[in-house]
């Protein structure tokens, strides 16, 4: 349960707030992802990291910013969100790209007002 | 890209009974399908996964089928209990092979009535 931990684990923001948030990793893997997860919505990957570089942005808004600064950190960067970018966001990890088995966060419930 | 459905989006069953969850896929080259259980509030949690090259895997009361030919695949709880209530995802590689990009089904709500 402690393997990937994410904070803070709920948020209420206005639209022209900027508010990050992190997800750090203690598995000792090499792939990070964003995920966001909406009601009556699968699952939505948003970003993937592999060795601290992007491999993957699945179109997702600028407003919407990640970073890597190394394997076991994950940030998401948050400025001029709109109310329909409330949801859950999950952060998850692997051992790398290639091995598709994903440990997920606890999730940032986020409320845009 | 990978397009993943998941039938039924809820299915109640009474204690004791099985569940079963489907899903279908539309990439030939997918080999990877993990299960993932997601109790309320609480984050998705894998369950069982199957590769291309076994078609039936169990783990206890759980078990997951794999028809590749037809692309579909299905999760099985043989008697159920209360606490396998939750929302249950399927996902396939998007990429078709080992890729690290999943894509997830819609999910399906299962509840166990006691």
């Amino acid at each position: 349960e402690t393997g990937v931990t994410q904070t803070p684990r709920h948020l209420v923001m206005g639209m022209t707030n900027k508010k990050s948030l992190k997800c750090e990793q203690h598995l000792g893997h090499n792939a990070m992802y964003w995920y966001k997860q909406s009601a009556k919505k699968p699952l939505e990957l948003m970003f993937v990291y592999n060795f601290k570089e992007q491999t993957e942005n699945n179109s997702v808004p600028s407003r919407f910013s990640p970073e890597c600064p190394n394997s076991s950190h994950l940030f998401l960067h948050l400025h001029t969100l709109q109310p329909e970018d409330s949801a859950l966001y999950l952060c998850a990890s692997s051992q790398d790209r290639e091995i598709e088995t994903q440990y997920f966060g606890p999730g940032t419930r986020l409320l845009v007002l | 890209g990978e397009n993943v459905e998941q039938h039924p989006s809820t299915l109640s069953v009474q204690e004791g009974d099985s569940a079963v969850i489907k899903c279908t896929y539309s990439d030939s080259a997918s080999n990877y399908f993990p299960w993932y259980k997601q109790e309320l509030g609480k984050r998705p949690q894998l369950i069982i996964d199957i590769r291309s090259n076994v078609g039936e895997k169990k783990d206890q009361r759980i078990a997951v089928t794999l028809n590749k030919t037809a692309k579909h695949f299905s999760l099985h709880i043989t008697e159920t209990q209360p606490e396998d209530s939750a929302v249950y995802f399927c996902a396939a590689p998007t990429g078709g092979t080992s890729y690290g990009k999943l894509t997830f089904g819609q999910g399906t709500i299962l509840t166990v009535h006691p």
